[in-house]
């Protein structure tokens, strides 16, 4: 298996412009999540989907982040409009069943809000 | 709900044991621990759940008391591979969450 794919790998973009991540899951997982790493907060959950249904987005830091999950293989986070504080390293990691199975993290996208 | 992690940074040669402390505040239902590489994703070590359990792959092991609320990480022999930040995550009782510590920099020499 490919493992968790993530696209782009860097992106650099000027406050106030929008910006998509996307992320493809392993395939037979059932569990898609986003995280976010910085130096200052570590790794933070941002939302969670199970069976393509958003379980848990608590962790969404305000309305101009936003997350969607079409299908079983693909996923999207976008930000609108970016802030200089948005940058980090954000990862996508699939699992087989929630917290219950080990999750497999993307290379992650790092982004850069200039 | 974040779990805390002991020692944050601890530095051994080649052949030398380590533990890795883990804590919550919260009752837990399970422990996960994970290896990040600098400039790399974190990689799945072991998942323990409630009922005490114990596991270990290769000289890599880990224990969970979930009375205590604390998972610790042994790493027996270390090799230079061993280097990295791990990190365990924590879902607590009744929880949807996976809340992870900030991380233990391992660093082997030769």
């Amino acid at each position: 298996d490919a493992g968790v794919i993530q696209s782009p790998r860097h992106e650099v973009t000027e406050m106030g412009q929008e910006v998509t991540l996307r992320c493809k899951p392993i395939s037979g997982h059932n569990s898609l999540f986003w995280y976010r790493q910085t130096m200052m907060r570590g790794l933070e959950l941002l939302i969670y989907f199970n069976n393509n249904v958003p379980i848990d987005d608590s962790g969404m830091p305000e309305d101009r982040f936003s997350a969607k999950m079409p299908n079983a293989s693909f996923s999207t986070l976008k930000i609108q409009p970016s802030e200089p504080r948005d940058s980090a390293v954000y990862f996508c990691a699939s699992s087989l069943r929630e917290y219950d199975s080990p999750l497999h993290f993307g290379n992650g996208t790092r982004l850069t809000v200039t | 709900q974040q779990p805390v992690q002991s020692p944050q940074a601890v530095i051994l040669r080649e052949g030398e044991d380590a533990v890795i402390n883990c804590s919550s505040s919260k009752a837990l239902y399970s422990v996960h621990w994970y290896r990040q590489k600098h400039g790399e994703a974190p990689v799945f070590l072991m998942i323990l759940l409630k009922g005490g359990e114990q596991k270990g792959h290769d000289k890599i092991s880990a224990s969970f008391n979930e009375k205590k609320q604390q998972s610790s990480l042994y790493l027996t022999a270390s090799q230079l591979s061993y280097s990295g930040t791990y990190f365990c995550g924590t879902v607590q009782t009744g929880a949807n969450n996976l809340f992870f510590g900030t991380g233990t920099r391992l660093t082997v020499i030769p």
